[in-house]
């Protein structure tokens, strides 16, 4: 069974410009969470999605978005960058057990995004 | 807010030798699960262990063992007969019960292990 797969691996784009990444969960997974790690900070969660909705939303400005396809792919998008927005993006899937996501998260290699 | 803290950026071992990991939570939740993960240099960040809040018995993986005191909040991590593929980074992470009824991951800030010839 592949994993969870993350496109592009590497990008670099400039301040005010805006990016697109794309992850695509491992198969029968209807949950993918989306992660943002930086040096010093671990990892903050963005947000997930479920089923085509957005579920939980974690504590960033609305230049981050996302949304998540029938087919469970999920993209996040990030408008007006800043420099601060340099990372490492991280997508994870999940099986629902019971209704409720207590379980084990896959994750992909990441996009590491660079703001120049 | 619920809150995961690792105490400690950086650590190293010895080839062979044991090392203990720390992480402590905050949680109003009664009945919730622990999670340890490794995320290997350019690779994949995985799963090492998991605990149950419920279970007063410590979770072991093979060389991973967690030391669980659910009153002190402390969820440490043991790593006996180091290798050195153990290098990486280690995050602890909590879910926290959202308004929506589900659950996200809150992760600590990570440790990053070095295991020594």
């Amino acid at each position: 069974k592949a994993g969870v797969t993350q496109t592009p691996r590497y990008l670099i784009k400039t301040r005010g410009q805006q990016v697109t990444l794309s992850c695509s969960p491992i198969s029968g997974h209807r949950s993918v969470s989306w992660y943002q790690q930086t040096p010093g900070q671990g990892l903050q969660f963005l947000f997930e999605y479920f089923s085509e909705t957005q579920r939980n939303k974690g504590n960033f400005p609305g230049r981050f978005s996302g949304r998540q396809f029938s087919n469970s792919r999920s993209e996040m998008n990030v408008s007006t960058l800043e420099l601060g927005d340099s990372a490492l993006y991280l997508c994870a899937s999940s099986l629902e057990v019971a209704g409720q996501n207590t379980g084990e998260l896959f994750f992909g290699e990441g996009s590491r995004l660079t703001v120049l | 807010a619920q809150t995961v803290t690792q105490s400690q950026p950086e650590m190293s071992v010895q080839e062979a030798e044991t090392v203990t990991l720390s992480c402590t939570y905050d949680t109003s939740e009664n009945n919730y699960y622990l999670f340890w993960y490794k995320q290997p240099p350019s690779r994949q960040m995985i799963l090492v262990i998991r605990q149950e809040a419920y279970k007063q018995q410590n979770a072991t993986e093979n060389r991973f063992s967690v030391n669980f005191q659910k009153a002190a909040k402390s969820f440490s991590l043991k790593i006996s007969d180091s290798q050195l593929g153990d290098t990486a980074m280690y995050f602890c992470a909590s879910p926290l019960l959202s308004t929506s009824g589900t659950y996200k991951y809150i992760f600590g800030t990570g440790t990053r292990l070095k295991v020594l010839a």
